[in-house]
């Protein structure tokens, strides 16, 4: 069974520019979340989805979007990127919603905001 | 504040040592445990996941123990390889109670195996 799919794996953007992340979870996995994963932060939690609707969101600007597709797949999108954004994003899917669903996670993608 | 909190923040150990890793945590109302590894520049994958019931969890080398009541979790590595060098991330879920996060990282532990 293939893992957790993301891409692209490396990214370089401008500082204003918008960027769009996205990810693949394991076939028959319906919950995707994404991460950020900074050196000084560690992993923080952007958002969840399940069933196209995100469940859950975490502490950062309204820059940060996602969405999710019939098909699981799912997308997140920042806009008018800083420098601050430079980042591994990583996406993790599970089967379901709640508590107890172990979480697989993808390579991540790369971002670097110059 | 729900809080993780790994020790030592980096550890350098020779191939075949044994090493422990720690972590506390503040998260309340408490879930379940895992411990991740991270090798660099890819996603963490799971080694162990303990719910408030269990005191110890292993997965061959790794043996992860959990103390509910002091909120304290340690994972231990026997026998250590090269290819244990990595990062090892200690996260606590709460109860799903539709806040925010679920999870909460700790910072993790960088481990270097030498020989």
């Amino acid at each position: 069974k293939a893992g957790v799919t993301q891409t692209p794996r490396y990214l370089i953007k401008t500082r204003g520019q918008q960027v769009t992340l996205s990810c693949s979870p394991i076939s028959g996995h319906r919950s995707v979340s994404w991460y950020q994963q900074t050196p000084g932060q560690g992993l923080q939690f952007l958002f969840e989805y399940f069933s196209e609707t995100q469940r859950n969101k975490g502490n950062f600007p309204g820059r940060f979007s996602g969405r999710q597709f019939s098909n699981s797949r799912s997308e997140m999108n920042v806009s008018t990127l800083e420098l601050g954004d430079s980042a591994l994003y990583l996406c993790a899917s599970s089967l379901a919603w709640g508590d107890g669903y172990e979480q697989y996670f993808g390579p991540g993608t790369r971002l670097t905001v110059t | 504040k729900n809080q993780v909190e790994q020790s030592p923040q980096s550890l350098i150990i020779l191939e075949g040592k044994n090493c422990t890793l720690q972590c506390n945590y503040t998260v309340s109302p408490f879930s379940n445990l895992r411990w991740y590894k991270q090798d660099t520049g890819r996603g963490p994958v799971s080694l162990t996941i303990m719910t408030f019931s269990e005191n110890t969890k292993s997965n061959g080398r790794y043996t992860a123990t959990l103390d509910a009541d002091t909120k304290q979790s340690s994972l231990h590595i026997t026998a250590s390889q090269l290819s244990d060098s990595a990062s090892y991330i200690c996260v606590v879920s709460i109860i799903n109670t539709g806040t925010a996060s679920k999870l909460t990282f700790g910072t993790g532990t960088r481990l270097q195996v030498t020989l």
